[in-house]
Protein backbone atom coordinates (compact mmCIF):
# COMPACT_ATOMS: atom_id res chain seq x y z
CA UNK A 1 0.00 0.00 0.00
CA UNK A 2 1.09 3.43 -0.73
CA UNK A 3 1.99 5.66 1.70
CA UNK A 4 0.68 9.57 1.22
CA UNK A 5 1.12 11.61 4.12
CA UNK A 6 -0.74 15.04 4.61
CA UNK A 7 -0.54 18.38 6.71
CA UNK A 8 -1.71 19.48 8.71
CA UNK A 9 -3.83 17.32 9.78
CA UNK A 10 -6.66 20.40 10.38
CA UNK A 11 -6.21 24.23 9.81
CA UNK A 12 -8.17 27.21 11.28
CA UNK A 13 -7.51 30.69 9.94
CA UNK A 14 -9.15 34.02 9.42
CA UNK A 15 -10.83 35.08 6.78
CA UNK A 16 -8.02 36.77 4.08
CA UNK A 17 -5.17 35.07 5.26
CA UNK A 18 -3.46 33.04 2.92
CA UNK A 19 -2.42 28.93 4.19
CA UNK A 20 -0.62 26.20 1.98
CA UNK A 21 -0.55 22.36 3.21
CA UNK A 22 1.58 20.00 1.97
CA UNK A 23 1.41 16.19 0.37
CA UNK A 24 4.07 13.87 0.66
CA UNK A 25 3.96 10.83 -1.11
CA UNK A 26 6.51 8.29 -2.84
CA UNK A 27 9.32 9.44 -5.28
CA UNK A 28 9.74 5.82 -6.73
CA UNK A 29 7.40 4.76 -9.81
CA UNK A 30 5.73 7.74 -9.45
CA UNK A 31 2.37 8.24 -11.81
CA UNK A 32 0.43 10.99 -10.98
CA UNK A 33 -0.59 13.41 -8.12
CA UNK A 34 -4.03 14.68 -7.42
CA UNK A 35 -5.32 17.13 -5.49
CA UNK A 36 -9.29 17.43 -4.32
CA UNK A 37 -11.98 19.31 -2.55
CA UNK A 38 -14.27 18.04 -0.43
CA UNK A 39 -17.52 19.70 1.33
CA UNK A 40 -19.85 18.14 3.83
CA UNK A 41 -22.41 16.27 2.43
CA UNK A 42 -20.62 16.37 -0.76
CA UNK A 43 -18.62 14.24 -3.37
CA UNK A 44 -15.28 14.85 -3.71
CA UNK A 45 -14.30 17.67 -6.20
CA UNK A 46 -11.28 17.95 -8.87
CA UNK A 47 -8.88 20.82 -7.95
CA UNK A 48 -5.74 19.39 -9.93
CA UNK A 49 -3.73 16.65 -11.42
CA UNK A 50 -0.30 17.17 -12.37
CA UNK A 51 2.27 14.24 -13.91
CA UNK A 52 5.57 16.12 -14.57
CA UNK A 53 8.31 17.35 -11.72
CA UNK A 54 8.00 21.17 -11.52
CA UNK A 55 4.62 21.56 -12.46
CA UNK A 56 2.27 24.49 -11.14
CA UNK A 57 -1.32 24.86 -11.69
CA UNK A 58 -3.70 27.75 -10.53
CA UNK A 59 -7.38 28.04 -10.24
CA UNK A 60 -8.62 31.39 -9.06
CA UNK A 61 -6.76 31.90 -5.42
CA UNK A 62 -5.57 27.97 -5.60
CA UNK A 63 -2.45 26.97 -6.75
CA UNK A 64 -0.64 23.80 -6.57
CA UNK A 65 3.38 22.73 -7.13
CA UNK A 66 4.50 19.52 -7.45
CA UNK A 67 8.57 18.15 -7.04
CA UNK A 68 8.07 14.23 -7.87
CA UNK A 69 12.33 13.67 -6.94
CA UNK A 70 11.80 14.72 -3.27
CA UNK A 71 8.19 13.63 -3.26
CA UNK A 72 6.14 16.48 -2.49
CA UNK A 73 3.20 18.81 -3.71
CA UNK A 74 2.06 21.76 -1.54
CA UNK A 75 -1.44 23.39 -2.34
CA UNK A 76 -1.63 27.03 -1.54
CA UNK A 77 -4.67 29.25 -0.72
CA UNK A 78 -4.24 33.12 -1.24
CA UNK A 79 -6.84 35.18 0.85
CA UNK A 80 -8.80 32.46 2.54
CA UNK A 81 -12.68 33.24 2.16
CA UNK A 82 -15.18 31.14 4.39
CA UNK A 83 -16.54 28.93 1.13
CA UNK A 84 -13.22 27.86 1.33
CA UNK A 85 -13.71 25.62 4.10
CA UNK A 86 -13.39 22.28 3.20
CA UNK A 87 -11.24 18.60 3.78
CA UNK A 88 -8.52 19.10 0.84
CA UNK A 89 -7.07 15.52 -0.56
CA UNK A 90 -4.23 14.55 -2.62
CA UNK A 91 -3.98 11.45 -4.02
CA UNK A 92 -1.04 9.90 -5.83
CA UNK A 93 -0.72 7.03 -7.96
CA UNK A 94 2.11 4.32 -8.39
CA UNK A 95 2.04 3.14 -11.66
CA UNK A 96 -1.37 3.05 -13.75
CA UNK A 97 -3.72 1.15 -12.09
CA UNK A 98 -4.16 2.27 -8.28
CA UNK A 99 -4.60 5.82 -6.47
CA UNK A 100 -4.18 5.81 -3.31
CA UNK A 101 -5.62 8.99 -0.86
CA UNK A 102 -4.01 10.58 1.75
CA UNK A 103 -6.35 11.01 5.29
CA UNK A 104 -6.90 15.16 4.02
CA UNK A 105 -6.07 18.54 5.86
CA UNK A 106 -9.66 19.95 6.69
CA UNK A 107 -9.52 23.59 6.73
CA UNK A 108 -11.92 26.23 8.70
CA UNK A 109 -12.18 29.75 7.66
CA UNK A 110 -13.84 32.11 9.87
CA UNK A 111 -15.17 35.20 9.02
CA UNK B 1 -24.04 16.05 -17.68
CA UNK B 2 -21.30 14.15 -16.91
CA UNK B 3 -21.96 12.15 -13.98
CA UNK B 4 -21.27 9.08 -11.80
CA UNK B 5 -24.91 8.42 -10.03
CA UNK B 6 -24.72 5.36 -7.09
CA UNK B 7 -27.75 3.79 -5.51
CA UNK B 8 -28.91 3.78 -2.85
CA UNK B 9 -27.66 6.72 -1.36
CA UNK B 10 -28.84 5.71 2.28
CA UNK B 11 -29.42 2.57 3.47
CA UNK B 12 -29.60 0.70 6.64
CA UNK B 13 -29.61 -3.19 6.23
CA UNK B 14 -28.92 -6.27 8.84
CA UNK B 15 -25.81 -8.34 8.82
CA UNK B 16 -25.81 -11.15 6.41
CA UNK B 17 -28.76 -9.74 4.05
CA UNK B 18 -27.01 -9.28 0.45
CA UNK B 19 -26.74 -5.77 -1.01
CA UNK B 20 -25.74 -4.45 -4.16
CA UNK B 21 -24.93 -0.64 -4.25
CA UNK B 22 -25.24 0.24 -7.84
CA UNK B 23 -22.55 2.74 -9.66
CA UNK B 24 -23.22 4.06 -13.07
CA UNK B 25 -21.21 6.85 -15.30
CA UNK B 26 -22.15 8.48 -18.69
CA UNK B 27 -18.48 9.76 -19.24
CA UNK B 28 -17.44 6.95 -21.62
CA UNK B 29 -14.78 5.88 -19.03
CA UNK B 30 -12.65 3.06 -19.10
CA UNK B 31 -11.53 3.08 -15.32
CA UNK B 32 -13.52 2.87 -12.51
CA UNK B 33 -13.12 2.21 -8.70
CA UNK B 34 -14.84 1.80 -5.17
CA UNK B 35 -13.61 3.54 -2.24
CA UNK B 36 -14.61 3.18 1.13
CA UNK B 37 -14.52 6.29 4.05
CA UNK B 38 -14.23 5.92 7.69
CA UNK B 39 -12.94 8.59 9.81
CA UNK B 40 -9.42 9.38 11.03
CA UNK B 41 -8.17 6.79 7.91
CA UNK B 42 -9.41 8.67 4.26
CA UNK B 43 -10.63 7.21 1.76
CA UNK B 44 -9.04 3.89 1.04
CA UNK B 45 -9.80 1.58 -2.42
CA UNK B 46 -11.67 -1.28 -2.44
CA UNK B 47 -11.85 -2.30 -5.95
CA UNK B 48 -10.81 -0.91 -9.39
CA UNK B 49 -11.72 -1.83 -12.76
CA UNK B 50 -9.27 -0.24 -15.69
CA UNK B 51 -11.75 -1.53 -18.47
CA UNK B 52 -14.78 -4.16 -19.41
CA UNK B 53 -13.96 -7.67 -17.92
CA UNK B 54 -10.81 -6.48 -15.85
CA UNK B 55 -10.83 -6.21 -12.11
CA UNK B 56 -8.80 -5.78 -9.21
CA UNK B 57 -8.57 -5.96 -5.65
CA UNK B 58 -7.54 -2.54 -4.12
CA UNK B 59 -6.52 -1.82 -0.82
CA UNK B 60 -9.02 -3.20 1.29
CA UNK B 61 -11.32 -6.31 -0.52
CA UNK B 62 -11.98 -8.33 1.89
CA UNK B 63 -15.94 -9.15 2.06
CA UNK B 64 -16.69 -7.30 -1.37
CA UNK B 65 -17.21 -8.25 -4.93
CA UNK B 66 -17.33 -6.47 -7.75
CA UNK B 67 -18.16 -7.10 -11.30
CA UNK B 68 -17.92 -5.17 -14.64
CA UNK B 69 -20.22 -6.63 -17.27
CA UNK B 70 -20.58 -3.05 -19.28
CA UNK B 71 -18.59 -0.05 -19.47
CA UNK B 72 -21.04 2.34 -17.68
CA UNK B 73 -21.53 -0.22 -15.19
CA UNK B 74 -19.70 -1.53 -11.58
CA UNK B 75 -21.96 -2.53 -9.08
CA UNK B 76 -20.32 -2.86 -5.40
CA UNK B 77 -21.64 -6.22 -4.11
CA UNK B 78 -21.75 -7.35 -0.19
CA UNK B 79 -22.74 -10.75 0.21
CA UNK B 80 -22.49 -11.11 3.92
CA UNK B 81 -22.90 -7.49 5.15
CA UNK B 82 -21.10 -7.21 8.75
CA UNK B 83 -20.96 -4.16 11.38
CA UNK B 84 -17.65 -3.57 10.02
CA UNK B 85 -19.00 -2.24 6.64
CA UNK B 86 -20.97 0.25 7.78
CA UNK B 87 -18.86 3.16 6.08
CA UNK B 88 -19.55 6.03 3.63
CA UNK B 89 -18.68 4.25 -0.20
CA UNK B 90 -17.94 6.45 -3.15
CA UNK B 91 -17.73 5.17 -7.09
CA UNK B 92 -15.49 6.98 -9.06
CA UNK B 93 -15.33 6.84 -12.59
CA UNK B 94 -11.99 8.74 -14.94
CA UNK B 95 -10.19 8.32 -17.86
CA UNK B 96 -7.50 6.79 -16.36
CA UNK B 97 -5.35 7.05 -12.67
CA UNK B 98 -3.78 10.12 -14.63
CA UNK B 99 -6.96 11.71 -15.71
CA UNK B 100 -9.66 13.85 -13.32
CA UNK B 101 -11.48 11.20 -10.95
CA UNK B 102 -15.30 11.92 -10.89
CA UNK B 103 -16.94 11.06 -7.76
CA UNK B 104 -20.68 9.74 -7.35
CA UNK B 105 -22.73 11.12 -4.42
CA UNK B 106 -21.57 8.69 -2.15
CA UNK B 107 -23.94 6.10 -0.41
CA UNK B 108 -23.94 5.98 3.32
CA UNK B 109 -24.66 2.06 4.59
CA UNK B 110 -24.83 0.87 8.17
CA UNK B 111 -25.23 -2.72 9.16
CA UNK B 112 -26.85 -3.75 12.14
Amino acid sequence: ILNVEQSPQSLHVQEGDSTNFTCSFPSSNFYALHWYRWETAKSPEALFVMTLNGDEKKKGRISATLNTKEGYSYLYIKGSQPEDSATYLCASGAGYSTLTFGKGTMLLVSP
Amino acid sequence: EAQVTQNPRYLITVTGKKLTVTCSQNMNHEYMSWYRQDPGLGLRQIYYSMNVEVTDKGDVPEGYKVSRKEKRNFPLILESPSPNQTSLYFCASSLNSGNTIYFGEGSWLTVV
